[in-house]
């Protein structure tokens, strides 16, 4: 059974880089076919996909966050991690990763079960 | 905000069925994308309960149970049991957006 899990600091000060790794488990993510993606979930804007990379490294990100967000894969260590700059509060939430078979159109087949992030000085 | 619009909360009693509604446009669920629904527990990891509008993964009981027509689609919940007692949403894509788009949640109370 596949299963991904969240880590990284429950805080993170305002214009700094918010740094987040998902560890996957029971599966490689190297030759994998699948997208691996970051989803967080926000008071102000509810669910709201970040960004995802391919199994070979490719990376798609949400329009109007691009300017700001990274996700980086680790084959060696199965993993693959989220950097978000210049946070504000606004960025506070619970932040999921997960699995997508496809970039367009697809479910989240398998996602870990969040990490909390605050944004505080 | 969620692009996907759904009723904050539903209730029924042991045995009853439910519907939740996902509302959205012309951009995403009205073009052709596919609705896929989540069970989302608290402090677990979510769920995938329907797939491509009404597609139920291997495990997943034959009470739930999805539908799509025109820009909308729902989850309906037959014999509800306790166990159903949870948040669930939807997902599209939006190619107005260019991203994954989800509902706004629904609390799912057994009565």
């Amino acid at each position: 059974q596949l299963q991904l899990e969240e880590s990284g600091p429950g805080l993170v000060k305002p214009s700094e880089t918010l740094a987040l790794t998902c560890t996957v488990s029971g599966g490689a993510i190297r030759g994998s076919s699948h997208y691996w993606g970051w989803i967080r979930h926000s008071p102000g804007k509810g669910l709201e996909w970040l960004g995802s990379i391919y199994s070979s490294g490719s990376t798609y990100y949400k329009p109007s966050l691009q300017r700001r967000v990274t996700i980086s894969v680790d084959t060696s260590k199965n993993q693959f991690s989220l950097k978000l700059r210049s946070v504000t509060a606004a960025d506070a939430g619970v932040y999921y990763c997960a699995r997508h078979p496809g970039i367009v159109g697809s479910n989240l087949d398998y996602w870990g079960q969040g990490t909390l992030v605050n944004v505080s000085s | 905000q969620a692009v996907l619009t759904q009723p904050p909360s539903v209730s029924g009693a042991p045995g009853q069925r439910v519907t939740i509604s996902c509302t959205g446009s012309s951009s995403n669920i009205g073009a052709g994308y596919d609705v896929h629904w989540y069970q989302h527990l608290p402090e677990t990891a979510p769920k995938l309960l329907i797939s491509a509008n009404f597609n139920r993964p291997s495990g997943v009981p034959d009470r739930f149970s999805g539908s799509k027509s025109g820009t909308s689609a729902s989850l309906a919940i037959t014999g509800l049991q306790a166990e159903d007692e949870a948040e669930y949403f939807c997902q599209s894509y939006d190619r107005s957006l260019g991203t994954y788009v989800f509902g706004t949640g629904t609390k799912v109370t057994v009565l």
